[in-house]
């Protein structure tokens, strides 16, 4: 049980296009996903909150316009990088917090290449 | 948010015990102790979650003192599949700020 998935893993796009990454919670309900970044060889940092059928809460240096989060549902929440640049190109990873429950659990992680 | 502090990196060897202490002094009264382990590439994975005394599950063991500004992540007999880096959080409902983790290096 509690297990995240992420689609795509890999996608490798055009400087100045939008790429949506999906974040679903596959055997429970998420009230609760968050969105990270990792750089190589750095730790997670984490990018905004999502809670379901509200506004995300973005950390402090996180674009709001560049990264726009949807969490429409208990089990999904999507991240579009608008206008991708390659210094976008990173791993990102989301979790989801099941209902009631504490601890998160991890999505497999998408690897976007800007070229 | 408590702040964790862990080594960067440890050294082992296979079949030896492991054990990775993290400080987190100003954890709060609702915080629990959470790990994560992560292999390159892949998102973290949940490895145990305590508040206070000691946990045990099939992977590891989690001891946390009393006072619980600390706590130790005990691997048992490591394999060359445990090298990884290990995450130690804290915290309640809120989100998680993942520290620098520490890196675990396992020698055949």
């Amino acid at each position: 049980g509690a297990v995240v998935s992420q689609h795509p893993s890999r996608v490798i796009c055009k400087s100045g296009t939008s790429v949506k990454i999906e974040c679903r919670s596959l055997d429970f309900q998420a009230t609760t996903m968050f969105w990270y970044r990792q750089f190589p060889k750095q730790s997670l940092m984490l990018m905004a909150t999502s809670n379901e059928g509200s506004k995300a809460t973005y950390e402090q240096g996180v674009e709001k316009d560049k990264f726009l989060i949807n969490h429409a549902s208990l089990t999904l929440s999507t991240l579009t990088v608008t206008s991708a640049h390659p210094e976008d190109s990173s791993f990102y990873i989301c979790s989801a917090r099941r209902q009631g429950y504490n601890e998160q659990f991890f999505g497999p992680g998408t690897r976007l290449t800007v070229l | 948010l408590a702040k964790t502090t862990q080594p960067i990196s440890m050294d082992s060897y296979e079949g030896q015990e492991v054990n990775i202490t993290c400080s987190h002094n100003n954890i709060a009264t609702n915080d629990y102790i959470t790990w994560y382990q992560q292999f390159p590439s892949q998102g973290p994975r949940f490895i145990i979650q305590g508040y206070k005394t000691k946990v045990t599950n099939e992977v590891a063991s989690l001891f946390i003192p009393a006072d619980r500004k600390s706590s130790t992540l005990s691997l048992p007999r490591v394999s060359l599949s445990d090298t990884a880096v290990y995450y130690c959080l804290v915290g309640y409902t809120d989100k998680l700020i993942f520290g620098t983790g520490t890196r675990l290096q396992v020698f055949p």
